[in-house]
């Protein structure tokens, strides 16, 4: 069974500072995906990587195969990114016989103060 | 941007009951989930569905668990009999093939 494991768990940032947060996992994946968990506990999906590197706006998510290792960056962080971002690994539809399902790291709780 | 539908968002029901939670998923997705997270803790898989069945379940998702898809557009979790530890966010989520899972906005289910 996959082991995800993210660090930090927390962390406290000052606005504008850039923020990085990493996601390590045991065995061999086809897709990460970044998530994003709002204090109402709803859950977004940030970005969905099998390899390289993603941007969107002020977020970067790049992935090592080789290594099993995952990172999601923030730059020109702000307030409102304040969240418990989520890595989750999926081993593919074909993954020995599963469909599919996620697993989920324990989240890193980010706090952006003013 | 399509979005995954959850009913109720807060669920508060005596131990012993039975409850229904409600997905919505997106009409072109061909594959569902039921996820639940308890307080504090991460998320785990309860069950996959495909095809018009469960394709997987994990540990978690016992005799006390169900899952239908009645009508072709809802997708439904029930859980007989509730206990205090079933008390948790529960989360629906659908895919297409090779994309990204899109998550409804949850059901906070109380057991008291």
């Amino acid at each position: 069974k996959n082991e995800v494991e993210q660090s930090p768990q927390n962390l406290t940032a000052q606005e504008g500072e850039f923020i990085t947060i990493n996601c390590s996992y045991s065995v061999g994946i086809s897709a990460l995906h970044w998530l994003q968990q709002h204090p109402g506990g709803g859950i977004v999906s940030l970005f969905m990587l099998s390899s390289g590197k993603k941007k969107h706006g002020r977020l970067i998510a790049t992935i090592n195969i080789q290594e099993k290792h995952s990172s999601l960056h923030i730059t020109a962080s702000h307030p409102r990114d304040s969240a418990v971002y989520i890595c989750a690994v999926w081993g593919g539809l074909d993954y020995g016989g599963s469909q599919g399902n996620l697993i989920f790291g324990k989240g890193t709780k980010l706090s952006v103060k003013p | 941007e399509p979005e995954v539908t959850q009913t109720p968002s807060h669920q508060v029901t005596q131990m012993g009951q039975e409850v229904i939670l409600r997905c919505v998923p997106i009409s072109n997705h061909l594959y569902f989930y039921w996820y639940r997270q308890i307080l504090g803790q991460k998320v785990e898989f309860l069950v996959s569905f495909y095809n018009n069945e469960i394709s997987e379940k994990s540990e978690i998702f016992d005799d006390q668990f169900s899952v239908e898809r009645p009508d072709g557009s809802n997708f439904t979790l029930k859980i007989r009999s509730t206990k205090l530890e079933d008390s948790a966010m529960y989360f629906c989520a659908s895919l297409p093939v090779g994309a990204r899972y899109t998550f409804g906005s949850g059901t906070r289910l109380t057991v008291v």
